[in-house]
């Protein structure tokens, strides 16, 4: 089976920087996303790792160790509109669907 | 605009109605699904459509019945329903073998069943 774990709540400073970690379990991993949800609205892809290391995207930033079943997704320059739901999900060898966890619900404050 | 359709964004349905949900994609990719989202629950994957051919069910109940007549539609036929299916319904879409598999979801259709 698969096991995804992410905290459920966070909140931060606009202008800050904050890190969301996911760990994973599966067996056949074969990728890592991140999604971000805003309330009452569908989930936009953010990012995807399949190597380790980190993926630079603008002001967001998506890491992964592969033999630690380890991601986070680290957020800088903190906006208001960062305020949303991050679903972290991986996919295994000869599933197509993606496997979500619960997600991480980010408040940024003033 | 994500390029997957769905309609209708909001369904209210008696326990013994009967109703579809209507998912269309216009990206070109041949795999769609329908993800269940309830509140405070990770989205769970109910069905996966390759070339217009179920390829995965995940012992959704007979309540629910896709359709699937090519690849860019897919129905989710709702009869009597219960309130705890309740939720926000998402259709999505890929093309396995680009970027991992990266799946887009449509905006859902958010289902009330009293």
């Amino acid at each position: 089976g698969q096991n995804i774990d992410q905290p459920t709540e966070m909140t931060a400073t606009e202008g800050a920087i904050v890190q969301i970690n996911c760990t994973y379990q599966t067996s056949g991993f074969n990728g890592l996303f991140w999604y971000q949800q805003h309330a009452g609205e569908a989930p936009t892809f953010l990012s995807y790792n399949v190597l380790d290391g980190l993926e630079e995207k603008g002001r967001f930033s998506s890491f992964l160790s592969r033999s630690k079943g380890y991601s986070y997704l680290l957020l800088k320059e903190l906006q208001m509109k960062d305020s949303a739901s991050y679903l972290c999900a991986v996919t295994s060898t000869g599933r197509r669907a993606l496997t979500f966890g619960s997600g991480t619900r980010l408040q940024v404050q003033p | 605009e994500t390029g997957v359709t769905q309609t209708p964004r909001h369904l209210v349905m008696g326990m013994t109605n009967k109703k579809s949900l209507k998912c269309e994609q216009h990206l070109g990719h041949n795999a769609m699904y329908w993800y269940k989202q309830s509140a405070k629950k990770p989205l769970e994957l109910m069905f996966v459509y390759s070339l217009e051919e179920r390829v995965e069910n995940n012992s959704v109940p007979s309540r629910f019945s896709p359709e699937c007549p090519n690849s860019s539609h897919l129905f989710l036929h709702l009869h009597t329903l219960q309130p705890e299916d309740s939720a926000l319904y998402l259709c999505a879409s890929s093309q396995p073998g680009t970027s991992g598999n990266t799946i887009y979801f449509g905006e859902g259709s958010w289902l009330t069943v009293v």
